[in-house]
């Protein structure tokens, strides 16, 4: 099926770890995006990388590297895991970097930290 | 900052009857307005858009309307059914620019 893939689904990590989630989206997109959703449901971009080369940075923690080994993959690593990163993490592309291109949205990594 | 409000947060309605969402948007450069439906356990996922050259759109059921002059569009549901219960997102796109800004959501259920 062509569609953005997340992976894992689920994440149960303790406090001061290192983790990654891995994005691929197979629908022949030039931009990736990465959203966090809060528990309020609050949905607020993080990064965008358009051709593995990073043009949104919101105010994200440092903590927070992602990484786009290719146009089809953009995987977010975590340092220093803390309380208030658990949420939900959604991977989204588009084809292009206008905004009416249509984003499609992965189905979420819920990062839950102990 | 860019800010887009949305209301209401949680909206019940019975089978059958409409639902309306609104939302108000700041940056009046934005030129785009998608709404995005997220089920239980998935991604958001696009319903409907409306370019700033148009009034309303409609598609079946969905209608979005767009009052640049207010900065306000609305999401319109008729005939609503139980597999339209989800959270509704509201969202703005700016001239030449990729970011969504997102409004906070409507939670809409709908009552067999």
């Amino acid at each position: 099926d062509t569609a953005v893939s997340q992976t894992p689904k689920y994440l149960v990590t303790q406090m001061g770890n290192d983790k990654s989630i891995k994005c691929e989206q197979n629908l022949g997109h030039d931009t990736m995006y990465w959203y966090k959703q809060d528990s309020k449901k609050f949905l607020k971009i993080m990064f965008s990388y358009n051709n593995k080369e990073l043009i949104i940075n919101e105010t994200v923690p440092n903590r927070f590297s992602p990484k786009s080994p290719d146009k089809a993959h953009l995987n977010l690593h975590i340092n220093s895991l803390e309380l208030g990163d658990s949420a939900v993490y959604f991977c989204a592309s588009s084809l292009g970097t206008v905004s009416y291109n249509e984003q499609f949205f992965g189905p979420g990594t819920r990062l839950t930290v102990l | 900052g860019e800010n887009v409000e949305q209301h209401p947060s949680t909206l019940s309605v019975q089978e059958g009857d409409s639902a309306v969402i609104k939302c108000t948007y700041s940056d009046s450069a934005s030129n785009y307005f998608p709404w995005y439906k997220q089920e239980l356990g998935k991604g958001p996922q696009l319903i409907i858009d409306i370019r700033s050259n148009v009034g309303e759109k409609k598609d079946q059921r969905i209608a979005v309307t767009l009052n640049k002059t207010a900065k306000h569009f609305s999401l319109h549901i008729t005939e609503t059914q139980p597999e339209d219960s989800a959270v509704y997102f509201c969202a703005a796109g700016g001239s030449g620019t990729y970011k969504y800004i997102f409004g906070t959501g409507t939670r809409l259920k709908v009552l067999a």
